[in-house]
């Protein structure tokens, strides 16, 4: 099973824009690339989902290069409240069934005053 | 809507013994999974239902087994606890029926520590 990867942990200021670049050379032909929020004992929480070039909502921008083996969670402005781990989730391709949802090992985010 | 649900929020097994954790969703969703969440590690999963009356295996299914009760209810079964089982459990619902793309809604977490 492909590894899908993730820097283990950043740090930023308050106000800063953050980069958060997951690897997922494998990824599935039709897959989708989804990023989750996760705080301290709860569950992870969706953040923002894409396919390819780039998608923006309210909190986030999702950045995919034509070959989708990486993406880019980009948060503007970043808050105290926004410190959590990030993770990435793909699926890639799999020999027991039509593909394995893999996790990315997580980033944690830490927002300084 | 309380969403996904999950039971028991904590629980103490010894080794060899076994145990069910229960979920329950009420978004009327698809897919269900259970994934499980080692200390400062990604999560891993380990069984889903992509709908009422299907399972599959996922990374990590040796030692559990699940079953997908009706639409809205999903168990992870642990028939004889081994410490390295130690862990969080996370359980996740998603309105899809296992294709792309797809959202899941997680539920609270279940600790469980084996002794």
């Amino acid at each position: 099973l492909a590894k899908t990867t993730q820097p283990i942990s950043m740090d930023s200021y308050e106000g800063q824009e953050v980069n958060i670049t997951c690897s997922h050379n494998n990824i599935a032909t039709n897959d989708y690339i989804t990023w989750y929020q996760q705080f301290p004992s709860q569950g992870p929480r969706f953040i923002i989902q894409g396919y390819k070039t780039k998608v923006t909502n309210e909190v986030a921008s999702l950045f995919i290069p034509a070959d989708r083996k990486s993406s880019t969670l980009s948060l503007p402005r970043v808050s105290l409240s926004d410190t959590a781990v990030y993770y990435c989730l793909v699926g890639v391709p799999s020999s027991g069934s039509a593909r394995q949802l893999t996790f990315g090992s997580g980033t944690q985010l830490t927002v300084l005053p | 809507n309380a969403g996904v649900t999950q039971t028991p929020k904590f629980q103490v097994l010894k080794t060899g013994q076994s145990m069910t954790l229960q979920c329950a969703q009420d978004m009327n969703h698809n897919s269900m999974y259970w994934y499980r969440q080692d200390p400062g590690m990604g999560l891993r999963l380990i069984y889903y239902s992509a709908s009422e009356g299907t399972t599959d295996k996922g990374e990590v299914p040796n030692g559990y087994n699940v079953s997908r009760l009706n639409k809205r209810e999903f168990s992870l079964r642990l028939e004889s606890a081994a410490p390295s089982q130690t862990s969080v459990y996370f359980c996740a619902s998603s309105p899809t029926s296992g294709g792309s793309p797809e959202t899941q809604y997680f539920g609270p977490g279940t600790r469980l520590l084996v002794l």
